[in-house]
């Protein structure tokens, strides 16, 4: 049974920084393209962030291009998102989820999220 | 950036009755279309792949199809278990984008 369960969530004042994390399990995390996706309360789904499985492909959505940065350690099974630079605007639950196989970039595994508040 | 835009926002729907949901694209996307169902408090959850796979759980009363630009979400017999949010969402182009969600409820 697929897995994922994140971690880092918290609040964070404007301008801050913080780590999210996802630990996988139950599948080959190496081989899966992995992403975080995003929801404002209240709001619709925002895909914010792409890895592919060895991590030579990345991608992000323009509204945190330059100060997300998303990562992976194959050898720990973990999807990591560093996201610098935080805004008001960054608050959301983000997921965790794993893509079924490159170049099929949509999310047949999902999270249960952790919450980003960035608020003075 | 592509964007979808999906219809109606709101769908009031009684039990046993058919909803039809709308995606459409503001470019061609071919095939690449996927369906998510959300319940709140809950991670969305994989429908469709493909515009027209069902996801492994799902019933045959979920029925999806389309390509190009123009894509529906079918539910033929509306269960209590379906009043949720649907999104769509294209994994064609770079950024990968969702519609804004249609919700179902029950009427």
């Amino acid at each position: 049974e697929v897995q994922l369960l994140e971690s880092g969530g918290a609040l964070v004042q404007p301008g801050g920084s913080l780590t999210l994390s996802c630990a996988a399990s139950g599948f080959s995390f190496s081989i899966h393209a992995m992403n975080w996706v995003r929801q404002a309360p209240g709001k619709g789904l925002e895909w914010v962030s792409v890895i592919s499985g060895s991590g030579n492909s990345i991608y992000y959505a323009d509204s945190v291009k330059g100060r997300f940065t998303i990562s992976r350690d194959n050898s720990k099974n973990t999807l990591y998102l560093q996201m610098n630079s935080l805004r008001a605007e960054d608050t959301a639950v983000y997921y965790c989820a794993k893509g079924p196989h490159w170049p099929n970039n949509y999310f047949d595994d999902w999270g249960q999220g952790t919450l980003a508040t960035v608020s003075s | 950036e592509i964007v979808l835009t999906q219809s109606p926002a709101t769908l009031s729907v009684s039990p046993g009755e058919r909803a039809t949901l709308s995606c459409r694209a503001s470019q061609s996307i071919s095939s690449s279309l996927a369906w998510y169902q959300q319940k709140p408090g809950q991670a969305p959850r994989l429908l469709v792949y493909g515009a027209s796979t069902r996801a492994t759980g799902f019933p045959a009363r979920f029925s999806a199809s389309g390509s190009g630009t123009e894509f529906t979400l079918t539910i033929s017999s509306l269960q209590s278990e379906d009043f949720a949010f649907y999104y769509c969402q294209q994994y064609n182009n770079w950024p990968l984008t969702f519609g804004g969600g249609t919700k179902v409820e029950i009427k």
